[in-house]
């Protein structure tokens, strides 16, 4: 069946650096731009990055610009969010998401989400 | 980059409707069809109940509207049914490829 499991969350500290993947299966990944959405503790929901079907472009929330990279292998069907300068205000649960469309096509709508790893940064 | 304005809570009894708003700016809802609505139980993932203003997903029942209007957009549940109480988040698209969420809504089912 269509899924996305994420790994790679911890407890880490203010400053260091943490890798999450997002194993996508049941539905041809490399036609699906992905999204990483976060959701901190007792808190909303916050999109964090966009990246299209091929990798060729990604897009990101203010609030992690030039922190963050989000990347995927297409050929292992899986997405990654490399987070660097992590803060406290980093905390949350992170989500990988695919987006409703198909490329070429974005809809900026995401109908798959995986059930999240946590990431706490704190000293 | 501010997050989009919704009501903290609202509330119905079964088999009444409820509207939730969710209000923007001319630069994202105003201007885009790109506004999707989610519902989330406690513990669970957010699932998509509504896309671009009015779609609504397969498996979505069509109790679940969506419309806008200016820098509003609302999400309509008829006939309220127990399952439906949930939280329920607005997004849009903001443009430069960036997608802004609302702060989220709290319904209860009386």
């Amino acid at each position: 069946q269509v899924q996305l499991v994420e790994s790679g969350g911890g407890v880490v500290q203010p400053g260091r650096s943490l890798r999450l993947s997002c194993a996508a299966a049941g539905f041809t990944f490399r036609t699906y731009a992905m999204h990483w959405v976060r959701q901190a503790p007792g808190k909303g929901l916050e999109w964090v990055a966009i990246i299209s079907y091929d990798g060729s472009d990604k897009y990101y929330a203010d609030s992690v610009k030039g922190r963050f990279t989000i990347s995927r292998d297409n050929s292992k069907n899986t997405l990654y969010l490399q987070m660097n300068s992590l803060k406290g205000e980093d905390t949350a649960v992170y989500s990988c998401a695919r987006d409703i469309a198909t490329s070429p096509y974005l809809s900026y709508a995401v109908d798959v989400w995986g059930q999240g790893t946590p990431v706490t940064v704190s000293s | 980059q501010s997050a989009l304005t919704q009501p903290p809570s609202a509330s119905g009894s079964p088999g009444q409707s409820v509207t939730i708003s969710c209000t923007g700016t001319s630069s994202d809802v105003g201007v885009y069809k790109y506004v999707s609505w989610y519902q989330q139980h406690p513990g669970k993932a957010p699932k998509l109940m509504i896309y671009e203003v009015y779609k609504r997903p397969s498996g979505v029942p069509d109790r679940f509207s969506g419309s806008k209007s200016g820098n509003m957009a609302s999400l309509t549940v008829s006939g309220l049914q127990t399952e439906d109480e949930a939280d329920y988040y607005c997004s849009s698209y903001a443009g430069s490829n960036t997608v802004l969420f609302g702060g989220g809504t709290k319904l209860t089912v009386l």
